[in-house]
C-alpha cells in the first residue's frame, strides 16, 4: 500500500524549532517530488514548500523563507521539514503529500498521493 | 504569482443536484488543473489532474473541465458523501491553492 505517514508535530513556544518528518512507503520514494502543505485551523490549504526528486530544486512559500527547510533522505524514505523562529500563525496541521508531473508540460503538476497529517501548534 | 479564485465560497445544495464549482486562474494554465476534496478531520484526496482526467478510484460523476483561465469541476448527481470542500491547485513555477469551495447540505 502506497502511504505517507507524517510524524514530528507538537507544542512550541514562539520563537522555538520543530523537526517534522515524513515516511514514505509502498513506492519508490526517491523517483517523486515531494512537498508540504499545511492548513490552519478553519482555513484552507496552503502549499508551503516542494522538493525535487534529486532535492536539486527547492522552493518555499514567501512567509517562511529564512525560517523552514525542507529536506529529503532518498535512502530512508523521508521527507523532512525544519522549522525555526516558529510564530503563531505558524499553528496548522502539516500534510506531506508526493508530487506526480504530467508527461506534457512542466504545468502538469499533482499530488495524488497524501499523508494524514501532523499538528503543529505554536503557543506560550 | 498566480491567483487561483474559487466561487462560489459555499454551495448549498441537496443529494441529487447537479453541482457546479469554477476556478478562474490570474493568467493562462493551459489544461493543466487539479481538484482535490477535502472532508473534515481529513487529508485532502486528489479528484481531478490535467483539468479533466479522475484520479484512480474516482467516481464518474465528478468531471472536470476548462482551459486558459476557467475551470469548473461538476459533481453530476450529489451523493451524501460528496458534501465537502474542494480545492483546485495549479503549479506554474511551485504549486499554489485555491480557497476553497465548501458543498454544504441545504
Amino acid at each position: 500500500e502506497v502511504q505517507l505517514v507524517e510524524s514530528g508535530g507538537g507544542l512550541v513556544q514562539p520563537g522555538g524549532s520543530l523537526r517534522l518528518s515524513c515516511e514514505g512507503s509502498g513506492f519508490i520514494f526517491s523517483s517523486y517530488s515531494m512537498n508540504w502543505v499545511r492548513q490552519a485551523p478553519g482555513k484552507g490549504l496552503e502549499w508551503v514548500s516542494y522538493i525535487s526528486s534529486s532535492s536539486s530544486v527547492i522552493y518555499y512559500v514567501d512567509s517562511v523563507k529564512g525560517r523552514f527547510t525542507i529536506s529529503r533522505d532518498n535512502a530512508r524514505n523521508s521527507l523532512y521539514l525544519q522549522m525555526n523562529s516558529l510564530r503563531g500563525d505558524d499553528t496548522a496541521v502539516y500534510y506531506c503529500a508526493r508530487g506526480v508531473r504530467g508527461s506534457g508540460s512542466y504545468l502538469s503538476y499533482h499530488m495524488d498521493v497524501w499523508g494524514k497529517g501532523t499538528t503543529v501548534t505554536v503557543s506560550s | 504569482d498566480i491567483l487561483l479564485t474559487q466561487s462560489p465560497a459555499t454551495l448549498s445544495l441537496s443529494p441529487g443536484e447537479r453541482a457546479t464549482l469554477s476556478c478562474r486562474a490570474s493568467q493562462s494554465l493551459s489544461s493543466y488543473l487539479a481538484w482535490y476534496q477535502q472532508k473534515p478531520g481529513q487529508a485532502p484526496r486528489l479528484l481531478i489532474y490535467d483539468a479533466s482526467n479522475r484520479a484512480t478510484g474516482i467516481p464518474a460523476r465528478f468531471s472536470g473541465s476548462g482551459s486558459g483561465t476557467d475551470f469548473t469541476l461538476t459533481i453530476s448527481s450529489l451523493e451524501p458523501e460528496d458534501f465537502a470542500v474542494y480545492y483546485c491547485q495549479q503549479r506554474t513555477i511551485w504549486p499554489t491553492f485555491g480557497g476553497g469551495t465548501k458543498v454544504e447540505i441545504k
